[in-house]
């Protein structure tokens, strides 16, 4: 889940290991989700997205499970590489008043072990 | 792909000073956005814009202000710099799709104020 304070959560997993990152979103009214990924010194980067009326998603190497009922969101990396090292987090979408309101957790760190 | 340009990368400016984050995107995308990013905190939304010449605060305006002369153009400004605004910005664009579209970053501009 998410956390609030100075240090980011942070997931070590041994290279060739599956990782799962969990996030923890805050509005039942929010209907779109995305995870991304962000790489030290640069910006984040779209890895994969789930509406809300879907509960699974796969893409190359990930899976985004979603559950509505306790407003949980995780990502699943498959055989996790070192180059997955980064920092990881979600993004909540809904609509508000006219606008996309979008919130984002602080992160996870998935530090891969060689 | 989506291309979103921060023009510096990396600026030093001091206490005062008058300071602009030029972004620019090709995809032709309605929204644009201006978020800091701070150890903790998370991405947080400092104004965004639906429309050239239109602007509407984020969570965190004050101190800020922005400027959409063109569609492809988000520029932020700083208009009297202070230390507490050292931080990385990230400029970002969507499709304004009211139930949420996916938002691409750029890479990012650390600013160090002293």
């Amino acid at each position: 889940g998410e956390s609030v304070g100075l240090h980011l959560p942070t997931l070590s997993v041994q290279e060739g290991d599956n990782s799962i990152i969990n996030c923890a979103y805050s509005n039942s009214a929010s209907d779109y989700f995305i995870w991304y990924k962000q790489e030290s010194g640069k910006g984040p980067q779209f890895i994969i997205d789930i509406r809300s009326n879907m509960d699974k998603r796969q893409g190359q190497r990930v899976t985004v499970l979603l559950n509505k009922t306790v407003k949980h969101l995780s990502l699943q990396i498959a055989a996790t590489q070192p180059g997955d090292s980064a920092v990881y987090f979600c993004a909540e979408n809904r609509g508000s008043g006219g606008y996309q309101k979008v919130t984002f957790g602080i992160g996870t760190k998935l530090q891969v072990i060689p | 792909d989506v291309k979103v340009t921060q023009s510096s990368r990396y600026l030093v400016k001091r206490t005062g000073e008058k300071v602009f984050l030029e972004c620019v995107q090709d995809m032709d995308h309605e929204n644009m956005f201006w978020y800091r990013q701070d150890p903790g905190l998370g991405l947080r939304l400092i104004y965004f814009s639906y429309d050239v010449k239109m602007k509407e605060k984020g969570d965190i305006p004050e101190g800020y202000s922005v400027s959409r002369e063109k569609k492809e153009r988000f520029s932020l400004i700083l208009e009297s710099a202070s230390t507490n605004q050292t931080s990385m910005y990230l400029c970002a664009s969507s499709l304004p799709v009211i139930s949420g579209n996916t938002i691409y970053f750029g890479e990012g501009s650390w600013l160090t104020v002293v």
